[in-house]
């Protein structure tokens, strides 16, 4: 347990059905991101903030997604209009800044049907 | 753009010695971490080389040759529990220290 968390663990949905996750990060990490991981490949970066800012979004991110982070704390990702390529593991990981090491929440597994 | 190859597969017995390689493409390079990850896990962080030479932790260590663009993770003494994919990973210029992972190496120990 690294001490990031995220929720739900597990997600089914109907396509078209608009879903949110949750990541509560520690605390006294300024840095979030968001990862997708699809079977045998690795994470895939989606967006980054720093404190509630968010600096960076990967190009992977359809307007469908939208995350934040209000206070700085923790992040939300919602996906709307959930399409069935959108079934994947979304990974949470934090960071301090000036530190290399991301720690890694457990995911969530969403699946589209 | 940014890319890392790594062998797709590796396997090797209990007690045995493994290194997994790792080449990259990337412009404005910071270092190269490695980072484990169990069947329905999430990754760890084993290490990270910002400079030429070996890092050693206990029964893993890494290899940075900055010059050819070239690393590996070694593990000694193998266990069983080190059955697992690893990652190496770089990070994304474009995204300040958002990583990019290659596509793992699945490590098999067997007894």
């Amino acid at each position: 347990d690294t001490g990031v968390s995220q929720n739900p663990r597990h997600k089914i949905t109907k396509r078209g059905q608009n879903v949110t996750f949750r990541c509560d990060p520690i605390s006294e990490h300024n840095r979030l991101y968001w990862y997708r991981q699809t079977l045998g490949q690795g994470p895939e970066f989606l967006t980054y903030f720093q404190n509630e800012a968010q600096l960076e979004k990967s190009r992977l991110l359809s307007d469908r997604f939208s995350a934040e982070r209000p206070k700085g704390s923790f992040s939300t990702l919602e996906i709307q209009r959930t399409e069935q390529g959108d079934s994947a593991m979304y990974l949470c990981a934090t960071s301090r800044s000036g530190e290399e090491t991301q720690y890694f929440g457990p995911g969530t597994r969403l699946l589209v049907l | 753009g940014q890319s890392l190859e790594q062998p797709s597969e590796v396997t090797a017995v209990e007690g045995a010695i493994v290194q997994i390689n790792c080449t990259y493409q990337t412009s404005g390079f910071y270092g190269l971490s490695w980072y484990q990850q169990h069947d329905g896990g999430a990754p760890t962080f084993l290490s990270y080389n910002a400079l030429d030479g070996l890092e050693e932790t206990g029964r893993f260590s890494s290899f940075l040759s900055r010059s050819d663009s070239y690393g590996y993770l070694l593990l000694q003494e193998l266990q069983m529990k080190d059955s697992a994919s690893y990652f190496c990973a770089v990070r994304d210029h474009r995204a300040g220290t958002a990583l990019i992972f290659g596509k793992g190496t699945t490590l098999s120990v067997s007894s």
